[in-house]
């Protein structure tokens, strides 16, 4: 089975602009989770979808935000883009109905200038 | 301040060395994990413990969940150079609830 994917894998923006990242499943995994992770704040939880509804959300700003697709296929996106959205962003789908278990994508690395 | 607390916050060892990661925190959690993160790389899980007490092997890697279900440990013995990467914690409240992660310990075993 492959793996979790993301794209893409490294994305450099300026400051004001907006972003939008992919991120594809296990296959019949329904769960995506998105997080943010910082030297500073370490593995922060962004939102989870399930069946394209937001289940769960984290303390983000309304800048963020996310949307699940019929084939379980999820996006983020960022506007506005600041120097502190800088940051590996992870997306990791769940399979168990129940299980917090969590398969991770290798990441998509933003960089703000 | 982090709901879970992960001690050290980096170790440096030599290979052959034990050591041992805490995860500690004033909740109680319906489960605990355990994950390997590598540079470049997302994080692999390791364990998942759910019952208070309980104690799981893998291989050198030993993994315990508190009585009180608050707290973690991983003890790895005989470290070696592959074991070197970022260890996280993670805690979720109940069965399918979001994860709180810990601020990860970052271990370094030299050869």
């Amino acid at each position: 089975k492959a793996g979790v994917t993301q794209t893409p894998r490294y994305l450099i923006k300026t400051r004001g602009q907006q972003v939008t990242l992919s991120c594809s499943p296990i296959s019949g995994h329904r769960s995506v989770s998105w997080y943010q992770q910082t030297p500073g704040q370490g593995l922060q939880f962004l939102f989870e979808y399930f069946s394209e509804t937001q289940r769960n959300k984290g303390n983000f700003p309304g800048r963020f935000s996310g949307r699940q697709f019929s084939n379980s296929r999820s996006e983020m996106n960022v506007s506005t883009l600041e120097l502190g959205d800088s940051a590996l962003y992870l997306c990791a789908s769940q399979g168990l109905a129940g299980s917090n278990e969590q398969f991770f994508g290798p990441g998509t690395r933003l960089t703000v200038l | 301040t982090q709901l879970l607390e992960q001690s050290p916050q980096f170790l440096s060892i030599q290979e052959g060395e034990n050591l041992t990661v805490y995860c500690n925190s004033s909740s109680v959690f319906s489960s605990l994990q355990w994950y390997r993160q590598e540079p470049g790389e997302g994080p692999v899980l390791l364990v998942t413990v759910v019952t208070g007490g309980e104690v799981k092997k893998l291989k050198r890697l030993t993994f315990q969940f508190g009585d009180a279900r608050k707290d973690s440990s991983l003890h790895i013995t005989a470290a070696q150079p592959g074991d070197t990467g970022l260890y996280l914690c993670a805690g979720a409240k109940a069965a399918g609830n979001k994860l709180t992660f810990g601020g990860g310990t970052r271990v370094l075993v030299k050869p």
